[in-house]
């Protein structure tokens, strides 16, 4: 079974540039999440979609982070424009469930670096 | 505030002896737990977990340990091997589809 897969894997930037990464879930798995990874710190919830509604965006700084999943599979994240705060990781997840708990499923992450 | 706390930010152990990776949380809500191990440049990959209803949750080597009252989960791994070098991430989750809360992680290391 293919993982979570994520692109690009890394990425440098200017502040107030733009950028967007892709990721593709586990197939069939409905629910997809993204964390932010700071250097030395957890993952942190950005957004949560079921299908290719919104569960949970309470975390995502809106003024310059979007997501969407259109179709209910693939998913991209944005920020516009980027600071330099925002240099980490972001890591894209998949769940499912098994006997009533879930299991999240991660990719590689992408790595950003705001210069 | 942080609701899942891994305190010890490196642990370095002997092959071949038991490897014990502890984790508190303060929020009483959290009914599953789930530990990560994470090698650089890859996501975290999952290795057990524990629903609050069981108190041990065991996978060959790796046993997780949960006791409610202290809100304190425990990851023992035995024996340890060179390969589980890695970062472990404790997260806890309020049951169902929901996003996981993460601890900053802890460096295991094993010395040969």
């Amino acid at each position: 079974e293919a993982g979570v897969a994520q692109s690009p894997r890394y990425k440098i930037i200017e502040k107030r540039q733009s950028v967007a990464f892709w990721c593709n879930p586990i197939s069939g798995h409905a629910t997809l999440y993204w964390y932010q990874q700071i250097l030395g710190q957890g993952p942190k919830l950005l957004i949560q979609f079921q299908n290719n509604g919104v569960v949970d965006d309470s975390q995502l700084p809106k003024d310059r982070f979007s997501a969407e999943r259109l179709k209910g599979v693939d998913s991209t994240l944005k920020i516009q424009p980027a600071k330099l705060e925002d240099s980490a990781v972001y890591l894209c997840a998949s769940s499912t469930f098994t006997a009533g708990e879930e299991t999240q499923y991660f990719g590689p992450g992408t790595r950003l670096l705001v210069l | 505030d942080q609701q899942v706390k891994q305190n010890s930010p490196s642990l370095s152990v002997q092959e071949g002896r038991i490897s014990i990776l502890n984790c508190d949380y303060t929020n009483s809500m959290f009914d599953y737990f789930l530990w990560y191990k994470k090698y650089p440049a890859e996501g975290p990959t999952f290795l057990i977990s524990i629903s609050s209803i069981k108190d041990k949750n065991e996978d060959g080597r790796f046993t997780v340990f949960l006791n409610k009252s202290a809100k304190h989960l425990s990851l023992h791994i035995v024996p340890s091997q060179p390969g589980d070098s890695a970062v472990y991430f404790c997260a806890a989750s309020g049951g169902g589809a929901d996003g996981l809360t993460f601890g900053k992680g802890t460096h295991l290391i094993i010395q040969p």
